[in-house]
């Protein structure tokens, strides 16, 4: 199975929206709405922020949002803050009882 | 609050074989599937392994079929995971995080594997 592709670097200002795009097959992003999105800062681990393509664990600001069309999932952060600077990375589950990750992005905050 | 605490990681020599193991607790743990992701320094996540609520399903990556083993022990609330013929592509932080929704909802600190001569 290979990974998901990621964009490896995003940024925006202060205040901005970003989106993050993830792109997969249709064995895997395209075929099941079994997409998650993960923050992880450095020297920690990682964060579910959106499951299932769209839902929010509780606890994870709405400015956090995902979408999901044909083979590609994308995360976007509204209203950018200092603290959203850290690694994304993207998952689905890929049949065949298996997950696959994006290689990541590492997303800036100018 | 859920707690995920994984243990063994340490050095080993290529061949060599290693037992992690992950407590969990703050929640009923017989009910959930249990992952373990792994990370190699400086990249990013792959999913390892996956043992649902029975025993009866487990699924592995196939670089690690034949090779790892995953187990639970719901009087522990503990899962392991027997990793034999261990290689350098093997180096890695091991974390352990609890099933939802096909996601890995909460996650352990890791435990680092690292296999040098």
């Amino acid at each position: 199975q290979s990974a998901l592709t990621q964009p490896p670097s995003a940024s925006g200002s202060p205040g901005q929206s970003v989106t993050i795009s993830c792109t997969g097959t249709s064995s895997d992003i395209g075929g099941y709405n079994h997409v998650s999105w993960y923050q992880q800062h450095p020297g920690k681990a990682p964060k579910l922020m959106i499951y299932e393509v769209t839902e929010r664990p509780s606890g994870v600001p709405d400015r956090f949002s995902g979408f999901k069309s044909g083979n590609t999932a994308s995360l976007t952060v509204s209203g950018l803050q200092a603290e959203d600077e850290a690694d994304y990375f993207c998952c689905s589950f890929g049949g065949r009882d298996n997950w696959v990750f994006g290689g990541g992005t590492k997303l800036t905050v100018l | 609050q859920v707690q995920l605490v994984e243990s063994g990681g340490g050095v080993v020599q290529p061949g060599g074989s290693l037992r992690l193991s992950c407590a969990a607790s703050g929640f009923a743990f017989p009910y959930y599937g249990i992952h373990w992701v792994r990370q190699a320094p400086g990249k990013g996540l792959e999913w390892v392994s996956y043992i649902h609520v029975d025993e009866n399903n487990k699924y592995y990556t196939t670089s690690v079929k034949g090779r790892f083993s995953i187990s639970r022990d719901n009087s522990k609330n503990t899962v392991f995971l027997q990793m034999n013929s261990l290689g350098a592509e093997d180096t890695a932080v091991y974390y352990c995080t609890k099933d939802h929704h096909w996601s890995f909802e909460d996650w352990g600190q890791g435990t680092l594997v690292t296999v040098s001569s």
